[in-house]
């Protein structure tokens, strides 16, 4: 019930091309869904992030995608660059009152040049 | 000016150990993590304390153990080093309610 199920584990894609990385999720009191990007050597920083009130995101050439009845969210990355070669996490959390971040396993993407 | 620091950001140590690492957070966050990122990269929840009060205490082992002296400050003192504490220890903080911003990571490695 506590599980983020993040998919793939790991994603090359051509540079221009779009990634798309999947997340699961069980709990239906989660409403607040980050993604955050890991550059080697550095912390996860925010992304992008969304509440279940709305079924789309976007900043930039990065979209989320949100499907409540489906408990599942993606990350859209459009006109992929090498330099959004990085790991990327799902998190999900629950309530404002509430201190953890449930964080999904994690996707490698490289983007070739 | 970083709003969330660690230090070290790199410690070699022998097994059986006590080391600490420290946090401070200059954002005025009340709330303040640490996570540990192990080889692949998972990221799991260790403790969390709010207001210098602890809120999260995951299955932690109690050779692991958080302080805070005042709300921007998170250190984490191990005991007694394991092998298998090898890994990447983040501090993070937040406001309730939004999101959280992490440090850099201290790299752990035991020999």
């Amino acid at each position: 019930q506590q599980q983020v199920k993040q998919s793939p584990q790991s994603l090359i894609v051509q540079k221009g091309g779009i990634s798309i990385i999947n997340c699961a999720y069980e709990n239906t009191a989660f409403d607040y869904f980050p993604w955050y990007q890991q550059f080697p050597g550095k912390g996860p920083a925010l992304l992008i992030a969304i509440r279940p009130d709305v079924s789309e995101k976007k900043e930039g050439r990065f979209t989320i995608s949100f499907n409540k009845s489906a408990k599942q969210f993606s990350l859209h990355i459009m006109d992929s660059q090498p330099g959004d070669s990085a790991t990327y996490f799902c998190a999900a959390k629950k309530g404002s009152g509430t201190y953890k971040y449930i964080f999904g396993t994690g996707t490698r993407l490289k983007v070739l040049a | 000016d970083t709003a969330v620091s660690q230090t070290p950001k790199y410690l070699v140590t022998q097994m059986g150990n006590d080391k600490s690492i420290k946090c401070e957070q200059n954002l005025g966050h009340d709330t303040m993590y640490w996570y540990k990122q192990d080889s692949k990269k998972f990221l799991k929840i260790m403790f969390s304390y709010n207001n210098k009060e602890l809120i999260i205490n995951e299955t932690v082992p109690n050779r692991f153990s958080p302080k805070s002296p005042d709300k921007a400050h998170l250190n984490l003192h191990i005991n007694s080093l394991e092998l298998g504490d090898s890994a990447v220890y983040f501090c993070a903080s937040n406001q309730q309610g939004t999101e959280a911003f992490f440090g850099q990571g201290t790299r752990l490695t035991v020999v």
